[in-house]
């Protein structure tokens, strides 16, 4: 079974703070990773993806893979109240599969 | 340009009726996906089209779901025999080439049976 997990949440943090996302898959075989973040009755719409070991960063956004531990996170440096929102995980072995965590819902609080 | 469009955005069934959602693509897209979202949760896989070979369908819940892309471009998920736990927001999402990178997700249509 394919699974992605992540904390529900709700994540609360301050103005101006960090706000760290965290996410575990279970298939060995991931090979693609990816971050959404989904407004409430809207679409997700992509904030990064990650193919490699390591960090990589755009803008105020980190994503963080480590595939020995299969763990994937997301840094959001000086958070602002339009972050507040929904954070997918999402996975995929082959790029035809997709499997997304729950979401982790992220509030910032102003 | 045009994004991902589908229609209708609201669809409300009674137990037992035949739905069909519709998703058009951005124009030229290979790629084409449908999930289903229940409240609180994260999409859910059911397809994926590259052009019109439907190459995986391993998500789709039971033999009641059906999608097709017969053109290799609009999509449609058909849902036959509607139950209460098929109600859900049924997401398109399309990408420019075979090795998505960036999904480009429709509005969604909001599925209610009763």
């Amino acid at each position: 079974q394919k699974e992605v997990e992540q904390n529900s949440g709700p994540l609360s943090v301050p103005e101006g703070a960090i706000a760290s996302l965290n996410c575990t898959y279970s298939d060995r075989g991931s090979q693609s990773f990816f971050w959404y973040r989904q407004y409430s009755g809207k679409s997700p719409e992509l904030i990064m993806f990650i193919y490699s070991n390591g960090d990589k960063e755009d803008g105020r956004f980190t994503a963080q893979l480590n595939k020995a531990s299969q763990y994937v996170s997301l840094l959001i440096r000086d958070s602002q109240p339009s972050d507040s929102a929904t954070y997918l995980c999402a996975v995929t072995r082959d790029g035809q599969n997709f499997v997304f965590g729950p979401g982790t819902r992220l509030s910032v609080l102003p | 340009g045009a994004g991902v469009s589908q229609s209708p955005r609201y669809k409300v069934a009674k137990r037992g009726q035949d739905v069909a959602l519709r998703c058009d693509p951005i124009s030229g897209h290979v790629s084409l996906f449908w999930y289903q979202q229940a409240l609180g949760q994260g999409p859910e896989f059911l397809t994926y089209f590259q052009n019109e070979a439907q190459l995986d369908k391993s998500g789709l819940p039971s033999d009641r779901f059906f999608a097709e892309r017969p053109e290799g471009s609009v999509s449609t998920l058909k849902i036959q025999r509607t139950q209460q736990e098929d109600s859900a927001v049924y997401l398109c999402a399309s990408t420019r080439d075979p090795k998505p990178i960036e999904q480009y997700f429709g509005p969604g249509t909001r599925l209610t049976v009763t």
